[in-house]
């Protein structure tokens, strides 16, 4: 059965820092992984998707990494902004578009 | 381009009642997937439909059904609440087409409180 999990729960950081969120997997045999980003009372908005076959994704000040044989992604965020407050979650795929998530982790950025 | 969108975003309900969640996925997505998020167990898998077939399931009681219609649009049922189904009912849209999972993008969700 697959497990994900993140590490930290929670992280606070003064606005401006570069900052790298952990995600870690039990099975490595995934299709992707996928980062979500979740605001208090809303919906999933996604941030970036790695394809198996790819090592890492960049978006803006935003760049995934992954390493399947470790089951490991992480997220870096650069020069990170107050509205980068949220919940950080990620998520991998075994196919059928099933997600298995983590708990997120809760990041607050202040200013 | 719309995204996804879920109605109701808010509903009370009273234990026994049964509730109908349903799901606009983006147009062109034909496959829509459901997700239970709880402060306890986080989101969880429900089920997932593509041209109007449920291709997979979660593991949920049979309390919890779906269905998908011609046009992609899917509901959720719960029937017989219990206080544990309190949630936040979460909708996923996805282009893609085969068995492999494609980006999803998610609604944002209806919160069902059961008293």
């Amino acid at each position: 059965k697959q497990e994900v999990a993140q590490i930290p729960a929670a992280l606070s950081v003064p606005e401006g820092e570069n900052l790298v969120l952990n995600c870690s997997f039990t099975d490595s045999a995934i299709y992707n992984l996928q980062w979500f980003r979740q605001d208090p009372g809303k919906g999933l908005t996604s941030l970036l998707l790695i394809q198996s076959s790819q090592r890492e994704q960049t978006s803006g000040r935003l760049n995934a990494s992954l390493d399947k044989s470790s089951g490991r992604s992480t997220l870096y965020i650069a020069a990170s902004q107050p509205g980068d407050s949220a919940t950080y979650l990620c998520a991998v795929s075994q196919g059928a578009q099933k997600l298995v998530f983590g708990q997120g982790t809760r990041l607050t950025i202040n200013p | 381009k719309a995204g996804v969108t879920q109605t109701p975003r808010y509903l009370i309900k009273t234990r026994g009642q049964q509730v109908t969640l349903s799901c606009s996925p983006i147009s062109g997505h034909r496959s829509v997937s459901w997700y239970q998020q709880t402060p306890g167990q986080g989101l969880q898998f429900l089920f997932e439909y593509f041209s109007e077939t449920q291709r997979n399931k979660g593991n949920f009681p049979g309390r919890f059904s779906g269905r998908q219609f011609s046009n992609s649009r899917s509901e959720m049922n719960v029937s017989t609440l219990e206080l544990g189904d309190s949630a936040l009912y979460l909708c996923a849209s996805s282009l893609s087409s085969g068995s492999l999972t494609g980006e999803l993008f998610f609604g944002e969700g209806s919160r069902l409180t059961v008293l």
